[in-house]
Formats: C-alpha cells, structure tokens, sequence
C-alpha cells in the first residue's frame, strides 16, 4: 500500500508571495492533518480535514489555509509569505476515527522564504 | 500549542547499550504515539498505544501508556547505529484528530 505523498518536495519563494503544498493521503483513510517543523517551535498542529471539513485547527493565523477534495487529497496555502514560514511542513493522514487515529507522515515539503 | 515534555532532550550512548526515554502531559491522554524522524524526512510510526497501563513492543522497541494517562515511557534495547535519530512522543485527547508532539529526544548511538 502507497504511503503519504507530499509535492512538492522543495520550495524556493520570497517574502510576499503565496503557496500551494498537495498531501496525498494513505488509500483509505480520510483525514489529512497538516503540521509545521521548526527548530525552534518544534512540530506544530495546523489544521486537520476530515470529509472534506475542517474538524480541527491549531494555533496559526488566518494566513493559513487548508482545503480537502472528495478523493481526500489536501492542500494547504500560505498567502503573504513572510521569512518566519521557513520550516518542514508535513502532512499525516489516517482513518480518523478517534479509537484508531495513529497518524502516518508523508516526508514534508521543504519550503524556504527568502 | 500545547507541547509535551520530552526528556532526556539528547542522549549519546555506546552501540549496545539500552535506551529509556519518556513524555509527561498536564492533561490526560486517550492515545499515545512514538515517533522516530531522521534529518529531511517524516517522523516514522514506530508504536501506537491505546490504554492506560499497555505495554507494546515492535522488535527492540518496548513503550508503555502510563496508569494515570498523562506520560509514556520508550525503551530501546540492544541499541545499534540505525538507530539514530530523533525520537518524538505525542498525545492525543481523543477530541477529533488532534495530537500535540514532544519536543524530541536526539539519540547518537557511538559504535
């Protein structure tokens, strides 16, 4: 079985400009929660989808943003880069039902705002 | 966010030797997960827990669910250098899908 798929791997943009990152989840599981890895901050809850809604959503401003498609594919957008979004963003997906809800992690998108 | 406190923060051992590391929570937790990430790519599960006092072992890898919900416990025995990495605890309050990780333990293992 597939596992997470992540595209782009990399990313290059400068300050101002927006971003799409796609998260293609394990087949079968229909939610897709999306984290941010810093150095500083660690891994840190975005936001997660579950049918296609938004059923949880961590700490970020409204700069992030997120959406799921009916195949449970996601993507996530960030408007207005500024320097501070540098970091790993990774996307996890599984069932989503609460007493089988272990998480498997696609290998992130590198994005570097300069 | 909420975060997890995850100690030791680094560890250096000698190729061998076994490993113990754990996460504590001011809340109460219905779901544990274990997490090991190596430099550029995703954390990869290594073990899920799902009730207070489970002991789960997968290999060399053993982790326990704390009786009163709120810590985890990862032992690694026998350690090797594949086994280096950072490891990573995480939690979950079973409100939906959302999970607060620990701040990870750094594991060098010296051959």
């Amino acid at each position: 079985k597939a596992g997470v798929t992540q595209t782009p791997r990399y990313l290059i943009k400068t300050r101002g400009q927006q971003v799409t990152l796609s998260c293609s989840p394990i087949s079968g599981h229909r939610s897709v929660s999306w984290y941010q890895q810093t150095p500083g901050q660690g891994l840190q809850f975005l936001f997660e989808y579950f049918s296609e809604t938004q059923r949880n959503k961590g700490n970020f401003p409204g700069r992030f943003s997120g959406r799921q498609f009916s195949n449970s594919r996601s993507e996530m957008n960030v408007s207005t880069l500024e320097l501070g979004d540098s970091a790993l963003y990774l996307c996890a997906s599984s069932f989503g039902r609460s007493s089988y809800n272990e998480q498997f992690f696609g290998p992130g998108t590198r994005l570097t705002v300069l | 966010g909420q975060q997890l406190n995850q100690s030791p923060q680094s560890m250096f051992i000698q190729e061998g030797e076994d490993v113990s590391m754990n996460c504590t929570s001011s809340s109460i937790f219905n779901t544990w997960l274990w997490y090991k990430q190596d430099p550029g790519e995703g954390p990869v599960l290594l073990i899920a827990l799902y009730k207070a006092g489970e002991l789960t072992s997968n290999g060399r890898l053993t982790a326990q669910f704390g009786i009163t919900r709120k810590d985890s416990f990862l032992n690694i025995s026998a350690s090797i250098p594949s086994d280096v990495g950072i490891y990573f605890c995480a939690g979950s309050p079973n409100t939906g899908n959302q999970f607060y990780f620990g701040t990870g333990t750094s594991l060098t293992v010296i051959p």
